[in-house]
């Protein structure tokens, strides 16, 4: 079966302090992608980044930063010089590979909520 | 170009009563998946809708159910409401693919927050 974990529940950081989000999962499949999205109060899950199981270079995107290591089966996310507009809840997600003709589900993990103090 | 729309965003219902969600998709998608957001967790697939046909399905009752219209659009209804159903419902719109032709970004709509009374 297939299974995220975030153990980090809540975070608190203060403005411009970096910051790493942790993610666990579990799969039998070979092939997989995984996910970050971020909840802001408005509800709408918004896209960050996704990854297939068979790339496993680290990824930058301007603050944000993914380290993918299957070794460990951990997919962390970590933003540096944290601002008071990241603060959201973020989750992590995997995605079994491609189901013949339509989107494949995605399992969450139970989010970890990000709180930048000014 | 307008994204995935979900109406209403706010319900109140009663024990034992039905209720009706609707999504629209975003232009050119042809799937929907409706999730199911409890408070402080992460959102739980429900089922998709591609080509008018439920092709994939979470763990939830039957009382969940629903529908694809010839526009893309959907529905999702819940008979018999319970306490537990409260929840923020998501819903996911894609563009389908065959085989082989890797992932297609799911984009989500700001859900409907049921209360169940």
């Amino acid at each position: 079966a297939q299974k995220v974990t975030q153990a980090q529940t809540e975070i608190s950081v203060v403005e411009k302090e970096d910051v790493t989000l942790d993610c666990v999962y579990e799969t039998r499949d070979t092939t997989y992608y995984l996910f970050w999205y971020k909840q802001p109060p408005s509800g709408e899950l918004v896209f960050l980044i996704r990854r297939n199981s068979f790339d496993e270079q680290n990824e930058i995107s301007g603050r944000y930063s993914w380290n993918f290591q299957k070794s460990t089966s951990s997919f962390n996310f970590t933003i540096t010089a944290s601002q008071v507009v990241d603060s959201a809840v973020y989750f992590c997600a995997l995605s079994e590979a491609n189901y013949g003709g339509a989107t494949n589900k995605l399992i969450f993990g139970t989010g970890t909520l990000l709180a930048v103090q000014p | 170009d307008a994204g995935v729309t979900q109406s209403p965003t706010h319900l109140i219902k009663t024990r034992g009563q039905q209720v009706t969600l609707r999504c629209s998709p975003k232009s050119g998608h042809d799937t929907v998946s409706w999730y199911q957001q409890a408070l402080g967790q992460g959102p739980q697939f429900i089922f998709q809708y591609y080509e008018e046909e439920e092709r994939q399905r979470g763990n939830f009752p039957d009382r969940f159910s629903g529908h694809q219209f010839p526009n893309y659009s959907s529905e999702l209804n819940v008979n018999a409401l319970l306490l537990g159903d409260s929840a923020l419902y998501l819903c996911a719109s894609s563009l389908g693919t065959t085989w082989g032709t890797g992932w297609t970004e799911a984009f989500f709509g700001q859900g409907t927050r049921l209360t169940v009374v």
